[in-house]
């Protein structure tokens, strides 16, 4: 079964600091979507962003961008600048892909943000 | 454009009740998915709906909890008789289809569930 295990369950960062959160995922699956949403306290679900794996270029948006490395199955966020804004609740999540394409979370990393 | 709308936000029931939480997607989208986050915890996916069909509920409780997705109107989650442990943030997120290019799934603001 597809699993995905974030094993950090808190950071923090110095505002304006380079900050980066760990995820790997298990799977025998070739072609499949990877994803970083981001849980404010309000409890959205808000997509930072998605890398393909049939891409070997990493996805970036702005200050974010991933690290992805398919043969080890590992799949991080970077995070540049860090604003205070950023400070939230990130949760990395597999496409299962096939006719349903239902998500796979991991457990999420907590993230502080100082001034 | 409105996104995916859930209402209520937040939804008080004594144990024994029925809760019953609402879905509308996004324009144009005719699936659906719920998703469960307990406390302290990720989002774990519970049923996945197309317009009057349940496609695959493999992470839906065996008793209590229905889903439906009717050709006009919002999709509902219904839990029957509910327990403490249905205290949770319940998701629903919705998508145009199922191929690469209709990712990814949009979320709504999700509806917390208290049990007293």
């Amino acid at each position: 079964a597809q699993t995905v295990t974030q094993s950090q369950p808190e950071m923090s960062v110095q505002e304006a600091e380079t900050v980066t959160l760990s995820c790997t995922y298990d799977t025998s699956e070739s072609d499949y979507y990877l994803f970083w949403y981001k849980q404010p306290p309000s409890r959205q679900m808000i997509l930072v962003i998605r890398q393909e794996a049939y891409k070997q270029q990493n996805a970036t948006e702005n200050r974010f961008s991933v690290n992805f490395q398919k043969a080890a199955k590992s799949f991080s966020l970077k995070i540049s600048d860090s604003q205070l804004g950023d400070a939230a609740m990130y949760f990395c999540a597999y496409d299962y892909g096939g006719a349903t394409n239902k998500l796979i979370f991991g457990t999420g990393t907590l993230l502080a943000v100082q001034p | 454009n409105a996104g995916v709308m859930q209402n209520p936000r937040h939804l008080v029931r004594r144990r024994g009740q029925e809760a019953r939480l609402r879905c509308s997607p996004m324009k144009g989208h005719s699936h659906v998915y719920w998703y469960r986050q307990l406390p302290e915890e990720g989002l774990k996916f519970m049923v996945y709906l197309q317009k009057e069909n349940i496609i695959d509920e493999s992470g839906m409780p065996k008793e209590r909890f229905s889903a439906e997705f009717p050709k006009e109107g919002p999709s509902i989650l219904r839990i029957q008789q509910v327990v403490r442990g249905d205290s949770a943030a319940y998701f629903c997120a919705s998508s145009p289809g199922t191929g690469w290019m209709d990712q990814p799934q949009h979320f709504g603001d999700g509806t917390r569930l208290s049990i007293l």
